[in-house]
Protein backbone atom coordinates (compact mmCIF):
# COMPACT_ATOMS: atom_id res chain seq x y z
CA UNK A 1 0.00 0.00 0.00
CA UNK A 2 0.77 3.45 -0.93
CA UNK A 3 1.79 6.41 1.71
CA UNK A 4 2.42 10.01 1.93
CA UNK A 5 3.86 11.29 5.63
CA UNK A 6 3.87 15.17 5.69
CA UNK A 7 4.87 14.98 9.59
CA UNK A 8 4.67 18.93 10.01
CA UNK A 9 1.01 19.70 10.83
CA UNK A 10 1.93 23.60 11.00
CA UNK A 11 4.72 25.83 10.33
CA UNK A 12 4.98 29.40 11.22
CA UNK A 13 8.19 31.80 9.65
CA UNK A 14 8.46 35.33 9.38
CA UNK A 15 8.55 36.79 5.90
CA UNK A 16 11.54 36.49 4.07
CA UNK A 17 12.61 33.24 5.94
CA UNK A 18 13.27 30.23 4.08
CA UNK A 19 11.10 27.42 5.04
CA UNK A 20 11.46 23.58 4.12
CA UNK A 21 8.59 21.15 4.01
CA UNK A 22 8.95 17.59 4.36
CA UNK A 23 7.75 14.49 2.67
CA UNK A 24 7.94 11.08 3.26
CA UNK A 25 6.69 8.05 1.08
CA UNK A 26 6.43 4.20 0.88
CA UNK A 27 5.41 2.30 -1.90
CA UNK A 28 6.69 -0.81 -3.44
CA UNK A 29 5.76 0.37 -7.54
CA UNK A 30 8.92 0.90 -9.20
CA UNK A 31 7.70 3.55 -11.15
CA UNK A 32 5.87 6.29 -10.02
CA UNK A 33 4.94 10.21 -9.55
CA UNK A 34 5.40 12.70 -6.63
CA UNK A 35 3.42 15.88 -6.38
CA UNK A 36 3.19 18.85 -4.60
CA UNK A 37 0.15 21.13 -4.67
CA UNK A 38 -0.68 24.57 -2.96
CA UNK A 39 -3.90 24.80 -1.30
CA UNK A 40 -4.43 28.70 -0.45
CA UNK A 41 -7.56 29.83 2.03
CA UNK A 42 -9.68 29.92 -1.55
CA UNK A 43 -9.67 26.16 -2.04
CA UNK A 44 -8.34 25.18 -5.30
CA UNK A 45 -5.55 23.21 -5.47
CA UNK A 46 -2.66 24.14 -7.44
CA UNK A 47 -0.17 21.88 -9.34
CA UNK A 48 3.35 23.07 -8.07
CA UNK A 49 5.59 20.07 -9.55
CA UNK A 50 5.56 16.82 -10.66
CA UNK A 51 8.69 14.24 -10.63
CA UNK A 52 9.36 10.86 -11.99
CA UNK A 53 10.87 8.03 -9.82
CA UNK A 54 13.50 7.92 -12.78
CA UNK A 55 14.11 11.84 -12.26
CA UNK A 56 16.26 12.71 -9.15
CA UNK A 57 17.41 15.60 -10.61
CA UNK A 58 16.54 18.45 -8.14
CA UNK A 59 14.46 21.22 -9.25
CA UNK A 60 14.44 25.00 -8.79
CA UNK A 61 11.45 27.30 -10.06
CA UNK A 62 12.25 30.93 -8.58
CA UNK A 63 11.82 30.89 -5.21
CA UNK A 64 11.04 27.15 -5.07
CA UNK A 65 13.10 24.15 -4.99
CA UNK A 66 12.39 20.70 -4.61
CA UNK A 67 15.13 17.64 -3.36
CA UNK A 68 14.02 14.30 -4.03
CA UNK A 69 15.81 11.26 -2.27
CA UNK A 70 15.17 8.20 -3.56
CA UNK A 71 17.18 6.74 -0.78
CA UNK A 72 15.49 7.90 1.77
CA UNK A 73 11.80 8.01 0.23
CA UNK A 74 11.55 11.35 0.82
CA UNK A 75 10.61 14.54 -1.27
CA UNK A 76 11.35 17.96 0.28
CA UNK A 77 10.04 21.26 -0.64
CA UNK A 78 11.92 24.48 -0.24
CA UNK A 79 10.62 28.09 0.16
CA UNK A 80 13.43 30.54 0.04
CA UNK A 81 12.81 33.81 0.86
CA UNK A 82 9.70 33.50 2.19
CA UNK A 83 5.96 35.81 1.38
CA UNK A 84 2.87 36.21 3.21
CA UNK A 85 1.16 35.22 -0.25
CA UNK A 86 2.79 31.52 0.20
CA UNK A 87 0.82 30.98 3.29
CA UNK A 88 -1.55 27.94 2.11
CA UNK A 89 -1.93 24.26 3.17
CA UNK A 90 0.75 22.76 1.02
CA UNK A 91 0.44 18.88 -0.09
CA UNK A 92 2.44 16.11 -1.50
CA UNK A 93 1.51 13.31 -3.37
CA UNK A 94 2.00 9.80 -4.78
CA UNK A 95 0.49 8.00 -7.96
CA UNK A 96 1.48 4.67 -9.62
CA UNK A 97 2.33 4.82 -13.18
CA UNK A 98 0.06 2.74 -14.92
CA UNK A 99 -0.16 0.62 -18.13
CA UNK A 100 -3.48 -0.11 -19.17
CA UNK A 101 -3.59 0.96 -23.22
CA UNK A 102 -1.76 4.05 -21.83
CA UNK A 103 0.06 5.63 -19.13
CA UNK A 104 -1.99 6.68 -16.43
CA UNK A 105 -1.60 7.68 -13.01
CA UNK A 106 -2.93 5.82 -10.65
CA UNK A 107 -5.17 7.41 -8.06
CA UNK A 108 -3.16 9.82 -5.93
CA UNK A 109 -2.24 9.55 -2.22
CA UNK A 110 -2.12 12.40 -0.60
CA UNK A 111 -0.29 13.30 2.82
CA UNK A 112 -1.83 15.24 5.30
CA UNK A 113 -0.99 18.56 4.93
CA UNK A 114 1.53 21.44 6.28
CA UNK A 115 -0.63 24.36 7.15
CA UNK A 116 2.22 26.96 6.27
CA UNK A 117 1.73 30.94 7.78
CA UNK A 118 3.66 33.47 6.82
CA UNK A 119 3.67 36.60 8.93
CA UNK A 120 4.68 39.93 7.95
CA UNK B 1 -10.48 24.71 -22.35
CA UNK B 2 -7.26 24.73 -20.71
CA UNK B 3 -8.75 24.58 -16.84
CA UNK B 4 -10.98 22.00 -15.24
CA UNK B 5 -14.16 23.42 -14.92
CA UNK B 6 -16.33 22.08 -12.06
CA UNK B 7 -20.42 23.35 -11.35
CA UNK B 8 -21.55 24.52 -9.67
CA UNK B 9 -19.13 25.88 -7.06
CA UNK B 10 -21.08 25.53 -3.96
CA UNK B 11 -24.40 23.19 -3.67
CA UNK B 12 -26.70 23.05 -0.56
CA UNK B 13 -28.82 19.87 -0.16
CA UNK B 14 -31.09 18.79 2.60
CA UNK B 15 -30.79 15.60 4.13
CA UNK B 16 -32.06 12.80 1.36
CA UNK B 17 -31.78 14.96 -1.77
CA UNK B 18 -30.07 14.43 -4.70
CA UNK B 19 -26.66 15.97 -5.72
CA UNK B 20 -25.20 15.89 -8.86
CA UNK B 21 -21.96 17.61 -9.54
CA UNK B 22 -20.08 18.34 -12.83
CA UNK B 23 -16.55 18.71 -14.41
CA UNK B 24 -15.35 19.16 -17.91
CA UNK B 25 -11.72 18.04 -17.96
CA UNK B 26 -9.10 20.12 -20.31
CA UNK B 27 -9.53 19.04 -23.85
CA UNK B 28 -7.85 16.48 -25.38
CA UNK B 29 -7.52 14.95 -21.45
CA UNK B 30 -8.43 11.58 -21.51
CA UNK B 31 -8.24 10.68 -18.14
CA UNK B 32 -10.51 11.90 -15.43
CA UNK B 33 -10.20 11.47 -11.41
CA UNK B 34 -12.56 12.54 -8.84
CA UNK B 35 -11.93 13.04 -5.19
CA UNK B 36 -13.07 13.82 -1.86
CA UNK B 37 -12.02 16.25 0.28
CA UNK B 38 -13.21 16.09 3.70
CA UNK B 39 -12.68 17.81 7.14
CA UNK B 40 -9.98 20.25 4.97
CA UNK B 41 -7.19 18.07 5.15
CA UNK B 42 -7.85 14.82 4.18
CA UNK B 43 -8.36 13.85 0.64
CA UNK B 44 -9.91 10.11 -0.64
CA UNK B 45 -10.36 9.31 -3.97
CA UNK B 46 -13.52 8.03 -5.28
CA UNK B 47 -13.30 6.94 -9.17
CA UNK B 48 -11.88 7.54 -12.04
CA UNK B 49 -12.28 7.13 -16.00
CA UNK B 50 -10.43 6.62 -19.30
CA UNK B 51 -12.61 8.70 -21.58
CA UNK B 52 -16.40 7.20 -20.98
CA UNK B 53 -15.10 3.61 -19.34
CA UNK B 54 -14.71 3.53 -15.50
CA UNK B 55 -10.63 2.86 -15.11
CA UNK B 56 -11.10 2.46 -11.11
CA UNK B 57 -13.68 2.50 -8.94
CA UNK B 58 -12.18 0.92 -5.71
CA UNK B 59 -13.21 4.37 -4.11
CA UNK B 60 -16.23 4.80 -4.92
CA UNK B 61 -19.03 3.88 -1.82
CA UNK B 62 -21.23 1.12 -2.68
CA UNK B 63 -24.41 2.39 -2.23
CA UNK B 64 -25.95 6.20 -3.44
CA UNK B 65 -22.71 7.17 -5.28
CA UNK B 66 -22.42 6.77 -8.89
CA UNK B 67 -20.48 8.32 -11.68
CA UNK B 68 -20.34 8.74 -15.70
CA UNK B 69 -18.29 10.34 -18.22
CA UNK B 70 -20.18 10.29 -21.55
CA UNK B 71 -18.65 11.86 -24.94
CA UNK B 72 -19.29 15.33 -25.79
CA UNK B 73 -20.89 16.32 -21.84
CA UNK B 74 -19.26 16.96 -19.12
CA UNK B 75 -18.40 13.99 -16.65
CA UNK B 76 -20.82 13.42 -13.28
CA UNK B 77 -20.81 12.70 -10.17
CA UNK B 78 -24.44 11.81 -8.72
CA UNK B 79 -25.08 11.39 -4.91
CA UNK B 80 -28.49 9.74 -4.35
CA UNK B 81 -30.15 10.62 -1.05
CA UNK B 82 -27.24 12.32 0.08
CA UNK B 83 -26.18 11.86 4.47
CA UNK B 84 -24.61 14.72 6.40
CA UNK B 85 -21.35 13.05 6.56
CA UNK B 86 -21.64 13.72 2.50
CA UNK B 87 -20.72 17.52 3.22
CA UNK B 88 -17.18 18.06 1.50
CA UNK B 89 -15.50 19.40 -1.29
CA UNK B 90 -15.72 17.32 -4.35
CA UNK B 91 -12.16 18.10 -6.64
CA UNK B 92 -12.14 16.75 -10.45
CA UNK B 93 -8.68 16.27 -12.00
CA UNK B 94 -8.07 15.41 -15.46
CA UNK B 95 -4.69 14.19 -17.37
CA UNK B 96 -3.46 12.56 -20.29
CA UNK B 97 -0.86 9.76 -20.22
CA UNK B 98 0.96 10.14 -17.37
CA UNK B 99 4.25 10.54 -19.07
CA UNK B 100 2.73 13.65 -21.19
CA UNK B 101 1.11 15.78 -18.78
CA UNK B 102 0.44 16.46 -14.95
CA UNK B 103 -2.89 16.06 -12.95
CA UNK B 104 -4.44 19.43 -13.06
CA UNK B 105 -7.18 20.03 -10.43
CA UNK B 106 -10.54 22.00 -10.94
CA UNK B 107 -11.62 24.68 -8.38
CA UNK B 108 -13.59 21.83 -6.59
CA UNK B 109 -17.48 21.74 -5.67
CA UNK B 110 -18.44 22.47 -2.07
CA UNK B 111 -21.15 20.25 -1.40
CA UNK B 112 -23.22 21.28 2.29
CA UNK B 113 -25.82 18.41 3.39
CA UNK B 114 -28.08 20.15 5.94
Amino acid sequence: AQKVTQAQTEISVVEKEDVTLDCVYETRDTTYYLFWYKQPPSGELVFLIRRNSFDEQNEISGRYSWNFQKSTSSFNFTITASQVVDSAVYFCALSEALNAGGTSYGKLTFGQGTILTVHP
Amino acid sequence: GEEVAQTPKHLVRGEGQKAKLYCAPIKGHSYVFWYQQVLKNEFKFLISFQNENVFDETGMPKERFSAKCLPNSPCSLEIQATKLEDSAVYFCASSQSAGVSPLHFGNGTRLTVT
